[in-house]
């Protein structure tokens, strides 16, 4: 059975800080890797989608890495603001389905 | 619309109740997801349509869940005797899922959810 962890649960930096969260999955046979940003009370939005044969994706100032055979992504952040303040969820698609397991996030919390 | 959109945001409900819970995923999004989040905690997947479809309900908790999407786009989910357990955010995502070469649709994009409050 799938189980997906983050770490930290929570994380306070000051601004201006690079920052890396992790995500670890039991199960290596991943169909993708997908990062969401949710805001309090909100819904999820999607960051970075890393397929199952790819290393790494990167937009913005945002870099999401997949090393599949160890079960570990991570979402490196560069130049933290305080908007970028929420949890942080990683979800994995299962390979040969479409069951999609979260983990139970990351609270970023970036300090002005 | 530009967006998945949920109705209604908030359901307040008593115990024993139906409720319905509805999705409409972005226009031309072949498939929806239907997933659970309690306080604190990640999404929890609940079913799959692929089209019309149910390609996946293997996350429903008991046959007191049931979800339709009988025309391929807007989607429902049904709980019946509701209880104060079933209480949480109801999210909806929707993908391309079109397998187009080079191009990513598997992207999930979220609605706002369904705060559901069984009293």
């Amino acid at each position: 059975k799938q189980e997906v962890t983050q770490i930290p649960a929570a994380l306070s930096v000051p601004e201006g800080e690079n920052l890396v969260l992790n995500c670890s999955f039991t199960d290596s046979a991943i169909y993708n890797l997908q990062w969401f940003r949710q805001d309090p009370g909100k819904g999820l939005t999607s960051l970075l989608l890393i397929q199952s044969s790819q290393r790494e994706q990167t937009s913005g100032r945002l870099n999401a890495s997949l090393d599949k055979s160890s079960g570990r992504s991570t979402l490196y952040i560069a130049a933290s603001q305080p908007g970028d303040s929420a949890t942080y969820l990683c979800a994995v698609r299962q390979a040969g389905g479409f069951k999609t397991i979260f983990g139970a996030g990351t609270r970023l919390f970036v300090k002005a | 619309g530009a967006g998945v959109s949920q109705t209604p945001s908030n359901k307040v409900t008593e115990k024993g109740k139906y409720v319905e819970l509805r999705c409409d995923p972005i226009s031309g999004h072949t498939a929806l997801y239907w997933y659970r989040q309690s306080l604190g905690q990640g999404p929890e997947f609940l079913i799959y349509f692929q089209g019309t479809g149910a390609a996946d309900d293997s996350g429903l908790p008991n046959d007191r869940f049931f979800a339709v999407r009988p025309e391929g786009s807007v989607s429902t989910l049904k709980i019946q005797r509701t209880e104060r357990g079933d209480s949480a955010v109801y999210l909806c995502a929707s993908s391309l899922n079109r397998g187009l070469a080079g191009v990513n649709t598997d992207t999930q994009y979220f609605g706002p959810g369904t705060r559901l409050t069984v009293l």
